[in-house]
């Protein structure tokens, strides 16, 4: 079965670190780009990172010199390390699969895991 | 960074209806990178349209995409009960940010 299925989400304290991953099967991972999508309860869709397949990473201010992507395609997985973690961040975590043909859209999204910043 | 105005915010309808969403981007977008997703209560985004007016596997016909620059347009010809949701527009302008509109919450009227 195609799917990204992440782990790693949890209570963790302002500036405290947690990782995040995605375990994806069913395709080619390594031949994806992928990114990480987060979701404040009750708010929008708010792109955090992506990665090509060629290890180049991209982030938007909000997260930029916090969080790291990176993957390991011999694990077909995908990863979010977060640190110095602020309220702000909580949200739901989405991986999601990238197609690049032509067109351009996110063609497979995982169910996602909540991270929460509190003390 | 471009930005992508959805509306309206809120729209009701009755099922049977036509439902009509707006995306606007602050400047110009290739069709062939606009999509719409739709995300019910729980669930990851679900993609609906590609390339501004594809329809994914699987999406009925009822749900079509127009477009192009700036104006983009989602319609629901006709509303089932399963169709009440958040939609969502997404671009790529050739670099990130990867930006998503503020979403157009379809609710039964």
């Amino acid at each position: 079965e195609v799917q990204l299925v992440e782990s790693g989400g949890g209570l963790v304290q302002p500036g405290g670190s947690l990782r995040l991953s995605c375990a994806a099967s069913g395709f080619t991972f390594s031949t994806y780009d992928m990114h990480w999508v987060r979701q404040v309860t009750g708010k929008g869709l708010e792109w955090v990172s992506a990665i090509d397949t060629a290890g180049k990473t991209y982030y938007p201010d909000s997260v930029k010199g916090r969080f790291t992507i990176s993957r390991e395609n011999a694990k077909n997985s995908l990863y979010l390390q977060m640190n110095s973690l602020r309220a702000g961040d909580t949200a739901v975590y989405y991986c999601a699969r990238e197609v690049f043909y032509g067109d351009w859209y996110f063609d497979l999204w995982g169910r996602g895991t909540l991270v929460t910043v509190s003390s | 960074e471009i930005v992508l105005t959805q509306s309206p915010g809120t729209l009701s309808l009755s099922p049977g209806e036509r439902a009509t969403l707006s995306c606007r981007a602050s400047q110009s977008v290739s069709s062939s990178y606009l999509a719409w997703y739709q995300q019910k209560p729980g669930q990851a985004p679900r993609l609906l349209i590609y390339g501004a007016s594809s329809r994914a596997t699987g999406i009925p016909d009822r749900f079509s995409g127009s477009g192009s620059g700036t104006d983009f347009t989602l319609t629901i010809s006709r509303l089932e009960p399963e169709d009440f949701a958040v939609y969502y527009c997404q671009q790529y302008g050739g670099s990130p940010p990867y930006t998503f509109g503020q979403g157009t919450k379809l609710e039964i009227k």
